[in-house]
């Protein structure tokens, strides 16, 4: 079974640039998440999708980040404009439900440099 | 707002050893429970889940749920130098899996 395939692997733009993250969940799975993870910090959830639909986008940063899931597969997070701070790794993750008993599989992540 | 709290070490304990990691959280409404384990330069993997209070055994590791304490661990028996990188543990409280900061286990040989 194919995991969660994330791109680019790596990125690096100057600060008030734009940049766009793709992700393509595990078939079957309904449930995916982006997350953002900062050296040294446990993962901090940005939004998570039940199909195409939002489910929980409270700690996204809305005036720069924005998220879709079309169609209720592939995902993509943008950053419009980056700044320093959002120089991070954006892991996504998927699970077949969003209820009790499911885990969550993590794709290789996106490593972000902002210059 | 759910808090997921983690002691952010560094532990150490020697080769053979057992390893005890321990998190708490604070929304009573969490059913599910996660460890994952990160390597350096690396993305979570999931290497326990629980959801009932109790024990769960799988290999040299185990989970240890107390939902009235707010309590979860992670026990490795008989650590290796391969054991070392950082734990992180998850909560799903009831759907949105939010992580507590990782701590980092070094097994010395």
């Amino acid at each position: 079974e194919a995991g969660v395939a994330q791109s680019p692997r790596y990125k690096i733009i100057e600060k008030r640039q734009s940049v766009a993250f793709w992700c393509n969940p595990i078939s079957g799975h309904a449930t995916l998440y982006w997350y953002q993870q900062i050296l040294g910090q446990g993962p901090k959830l940005l939004i998570q999708f039940q199909n195409n639909g939002v489910v929980d986008d409270s700690q996204l940063p809305k005036d720069r980040f924005s998220a879709e899931r079309l169609k209720g597969v592939d995902s993509t997070l943008k950053i419009q404009p980056a700044k320093l701070e959002d120089s991070a790794v954006y892991l996504c993750a998927s699970s077949y439900l969003q209820g009790r008993g499911t885990e969550a599989f993590f794709g290789q992540g996106t490593r972000l440099t902002v210059v | 707002q759910k808090e997921v709290e983690q002691n952010s070490g560094p532990l150490s304990v020697p080769e053979g050893a057992i390893a005890s990691l321990n998190c708490t959280y604070s929304d009573r409404g969490s059913q599910s429970f996660f460890w994952y384990r990160q390597y350096s330069g690396k993305s979570p993997e999931l290497i326990m889940s629980i959801y009932s209070n109790g024990d769960k055994e799988d290999g040299r590791f185990t989970a240890q749920l107390n939902k009235a304490s707010q309590y979860v661990s992670l026990l490795i028996r008989d650590s290796q130098p391969s054991d070392s990188a950082t734990y992180l543990c998850a909560v799903k409280a009831p759907y949105d899996m939010r992580f507590g900061a990782g701590t980092r286990l070094t097994v010395k040989p």
